[in-house]
């Protein structure tokens, strides 16, 4: 079974810029896995930010952006601030009706 | 306003029986695809399983085929999540989510439901 990958956790400061990422076990993710991104704070439902690959959802700043690189999903947060420290979730479509999370990827920014 | 609120979570022992609702409003409730998404405590998000608009089409995550339902009625703008032979494992917020159009994404989420399982 394919598992999403994602980084456990990131450090930033704040205003600076990091990109979290979204992989494969095996193989290479694209556009046709509609890759979104979501985030979360302890206690709080998700949010969405991103969406088929790179759209942003209504009234997300637009320091998020989504992208490809390489073989990946990414998400690159620039200018970082400071309630922008939560967890990030990748999201995959695989196919046949199947959804898949990424772990997750916890952003810490000091 | 698009609005999600999730009930019927609770302490279950092994083996036994659960029902989730989730009631909709603020949208054409039978438009969308909807989904069930969970997180056990501590742990990241997991979806769990999908229903299509006319609930003819129906997917879910390996761990819960054979012992989850999902449903749907649309005349109650209501969906549903029977879970049966509950394991410790399944102990988990269980999020109901809408699909966007098209449905390459979550735009809304529920506040989540508790279900405990243990003896």
């Amino acid at each position: 079974q394919t598992v999403v990958t994602q980084e456990p956790s990131f450090s930033v400061s704040p205003g600076g810029t990091v990109t979290l990422t979204c992989g494969l076990s095996s193989g290479s993710v694209s556009t046709s896995y509609n890759p979104s991104w979501y985030q979360q704070t302890p206690g709080q439902a998700p949010r969405t930010l991103i969406y088929n690959t790179n759209t942003r959802s209504s009234g997300v700043p637009d320091r998020f952006s989504g992208s490809i690189l390489g073989s990946q999903a990414a998400l690159t947060i620039t200018g970082a601030q400071a309630d922008d420290e939560s967890d990030y979730y990748c999201l995959l479509y695989m196919g046949s009706g199947i959804w898949v999370f990424g772990g997750g990827t916890k952003v810490t920014v000091l | 306003e698009v609005q999600l609120v999730e009930s019927g979570g609770g302490l279950v022992q092994p083996g036994g029986s659960l029902r989730l609702s989730c009631a909709a409003s603020g949208f054409t409730f039978s438009s969308y695809w909807m989904s069930w998404v969970r997180q056990a405590p501590g742990k990241g998000l997991e979806w769990v399983a999908n229903i299509q608009q006319d609930g003819s089409d129906k997917h879910y995550v390996d761990s819960v085929k054979g012992r989850f339902t999902i449903s749907r009625d649309n005349a109650k703008d209501s969906l549903y999540l029977q879970m049966n032979s509950l394991r410790a494992e399944d102990t988990a917020v269980y999020y109901c989510a809408r699909f966007g159009n098209p449905p390459t994404k979550y735009d809304y989420w529920g506040q989540g439901t508790l279900v405990t399982v243990s003896p």
